[in-house]
């Protein structure tokens, strides 16, 4: 099945400073790849999401990139500010809403944003 | 925008009582809900596919028995923890998938959670 590894565990920036968190999957056939921003005690957020027929994609300050070669994406997020502080999970699924298909998360990344 | 409603927000419950928590997909039909369970400071942990009228597909080391879930509608799944004891407090949080057209449009989005105190 999917594994999907997270790094780094916690991340600490200066506020303005760039933040990129990274992720590696292990099912070529995954060609699903959200990222999710989730403060305390609140929901998982959908902040971006790519599939795997696009490199990169952006919104604003986030962007992701994809390596479908290499198995893995990342999320960078420019400009950082004080309420970009949440913890971040990325995750991977073959395409999804068909059935037996599922998302698998990464570990999380805590992304803490000093003002 | 899509939304996924879960009830209740919280919920304290004596050992040995069964629990009922709902989740809802309020402008949209999900044919496909998902269960998770977060501990602190955790990533989410699978716990079951719910597809709505069949049988939920448990992930392996997931009690069926204990875990109990039912998805009447294209609306509305149910997880219910029965006999619970302190092991289960956790955060359950459920998610929908939305039908779009075709799989290239269909998105994963969550509930807000139920958070579940055993005493």
């Amino acid at each position: 099945g999917e594994n999907v590894e997270q790094h780094p565990s916690t991340l600490s920036v200066q506020e303005g400073d760039s933040a990129v968190i990274k992720c590696t999957y292990s099912d070529s056939a995954s060609n699903y790849f959200p990222w999710y921003k989730q403060e305390l005690g609140k929901r998982p957020q959908l902040i971006i999401d790519i599939r795997s027929n696009v490199g990169e994609k952006k919104d604003q300050r986030i962007a992701v990139t994809l390596n479908k070669t290499a198995k893995h994406f990342s999320l960078h997020i420019t400009e950082t500010q004080p309420e970009d502080s949440a913890v971040y999970f990325c995750a991977a699924s073959r395409s999804p809403g068909e059935y037996g298909n599922k998302l698998v998360f990464g570990a999380g990344t805590i992304l803490r944003v000093k003002s | 925008g899509a939304v996924v409603s879960q009830h209740p927000s919280r919920v304290i419950c004596k050992s040995g009582t069964s629990v009922k928590i709902e989740c809802r997909s309020l402008d949209f039909q999900a044919t496909t809900m998902f269960w998770y369970r977060q501990f602190p400071k955790k990533s989410l942990m699978l716990m079951a596919t719910s597809n709505e009228g069949s049988k939920a597909t448990y992930e392996q080391g997931v009690e069926k028995d204990k875990f109990l879930i039912n998805h009447a509608s294209l609306t509305l799944s149910t997880l219910t923890v029965t006999s619970a004891h302190p092991e289960d407090s956790s955060f359950y949080i459920c998610s929908a998938v939305i039908w779009g057209q075709g799989s290239s449009r269909k998105t994963q989005y969550f509930g807000p959670g139920t958070r579940l105190l055993v005493l």
